[in-house]
């Protein structure tokens, strides 16, 4: 079936950028998502982008995809600890469009 | 603003009872959702609901059922609760399918995080 796979940590320093990864399985996804989850709290959209696109660009947040690869990454430019939460990389395809998969979540560390 | 709300945010329940958790949301969305969240495994999906009165089992429904009866309320439960059942349980909500060509967001609730002693 399909899958989301993503690295379960990462830390970067205050004012960096980060670098979220992500691979995917499923050659008909459509569209393709990153949601926040602060803690103690749910999920929540912070970008989406459209298989035929290979870059989005939203104030700090850049999203590139690599659909020959399956790659996805999520950009964070100028890091702040704000931004500290864990990460989560999903999937939707055609064939079931109100279905998403989401992959096991980057927790996300700042270091002053 | 739109809303997910779940009934309660930490449960503890011993091993044998019969847990119900609530989900209610306020954006007259067609599609529920039931996750559990796990360190590693991130999220599972274990039913979903299209419409009243119709439910769909997702990757784990093992140990679990739900009910829709009304459109803003999609309620898991436990039948018999077990240690290996203890986990965070997040709801979500999305509007009916879009179609092609239309990406569709989920709507999450705060979660229950449900030990099973």
């Amino acid at each position: 079936g399909e899958d989301v796979e993503q690295s379960l940590f990462l830390s970067v320093r205050e004012g960096d950028s980060s670098v979220i990864n992500c691979t995917y399985t499923d050659s008909s996804s459509t569209y393709l998502y990153w949601y926040k989850q602060e803690p103690g709290a749910g999920l929540q959209l912070l970008t989406y982008i459209f298989s035929n696109m290979d870059m989005k660009q939203d104030q700090r947040l850049t999203v590139l995809l690599n659909k020959k690869d399956k790659h996805l990454s999520l950009r964070i430019a100028d890091t702040q600890t704000g931004d500290s939460a864990i990460y989560f990389c999903a999937e939707s395809s055609y064939s079931s469009a109100s279905k998403i998969i989401f992959g096991s979540g980057t927790r996300l560390s700042i270091r002053p | 603003d739109v809303k997910v709300t779940q009934s309660s945010r930490y449960l503890v329940k011993r091993t044998g009872e019969k847990v119900f958790l609530e989900c209610v949301q306020d954006m007259d969305h067609e599609n529920m959702f039931w996750y559990r969240q796990d360190p590693g495994l991130g999220l599972r999906l274990i039913y979903f609901s299209y419409d009243v009165k119709m439910k769909e089992k997702g990757d784990i429904p093992e140990g679990y059922s739900v009910s829709r009866e009304k459109k803003e309320r999609f309620s898991l439960i436990l039948e018999s609760a077990s240690t290996n059942q203890t986990s965070m349980y997040l709801c979500a909500s999305s509007p009916k399918n879009p179609g092609q060509g239309t990406y569709n967001e989920q709507f999450f609730g705060p979660g229950t995080r449900l030990t099973v002693l």
